[in-house]
């Protein structure tokens, strides 16, 4: 049973446009969510995060949204670059987010077009 | 700065072959973990590790072993390849247990 759903395998948007990445979870003891992304032969770093105590952090041009009663998380980037395409994982943990309880999405490869 | 390395990056074994995938971290962190991550799938956590001397399964445990004799090291050990286990490992450490998961590169494996 997939308890992190980001049911888009794949997105394509415009330099300069907003992009907005999904992901539903399940499991309703989930109180801390991420957003990793994944370029090409590399390892996945960290992008943002948040608690389920807030509804929205936002860092620079990405913003993740959660909505606790819908189990809905969402993550915009604007503008949207071309550096930006990448598959973007979500995450999520029911420990307060302790690492070793983190399931991770399937993800969402992004391309952001000139 | 290294950071999270990993090797072999690459790696081709036969079925019932032994192979060790290592695991280095210059950043001094407690918390080392292993994952497999396998197409149209998440990261799924194999084992990890708490501390030196420590380690704990994750959720894909079985045909692994780990240890942590070093802080800095983190070795992951496929007693008997089998097809099952091709897949790309990260490796990945982190300060705490809660925060930002530092990842290597990266090893493909392929078990023919």
């Amino acid at each position: 049973d997939q308890q992190v759903k980001q049911n888009s395998p794949s997105l394509s948007v415009q330099e300069g446009r907003i992009s907005i990445l999904n992901c539903d979870y399940t499991n309703s003891m989930f109180d801390y969510f991420l957003w990793y992304k994944k370029y090409p032969a590399e390892g996945p770093t960290f992008l943002i995060s948040i608690s389920s105590i807030k509804d929205k952090n936002e860092d620079g041009r990405f913003t993740v949204f959660l909505n606790k009663s819908a189990k809905h998380l969402s993550l915009h980037i604007v503008p949207s670059q071309p550096g930006d395409s990448a598959v973007y994982f979500c995450a999520a943990s029911d420990s307060g987010g302790s690492n070793y309880k983190l399931t991770f999405g399937k993800g969402t490869l992004l391309t952001v077009n000139p | 700065n290294a950071g999270v390395t990993q090797t072999p990056k690459f790696r081709v074994l036969k079925t019932g072959q032994s192979m060790t995938l290592l695991c280095a971290q210059d950043m001094n962190h407690e918390y080392m973990y292993w994952y497999r991550q396998d197409p149209g799938m998440g990261l799924r956590l194999i084992h990890y590790s708490v501390g030196e001397g420590t380690t704990a399964k994750g959720e894909v445990p079985d045909g692994y072993n780990v240890s942590r004799l070093k802080k800095q090291n983190f070795l992951l050990g496929l007693e008997s390849a089998a097809p099952s286990q091709t897949s790309v490992y990260f490796c990945a450490s982190s300060q705490s247990t809660i925060g930002e998961l530092f990842f290597g590169e990266g090893s493909r494996l392929t078990v023919l």
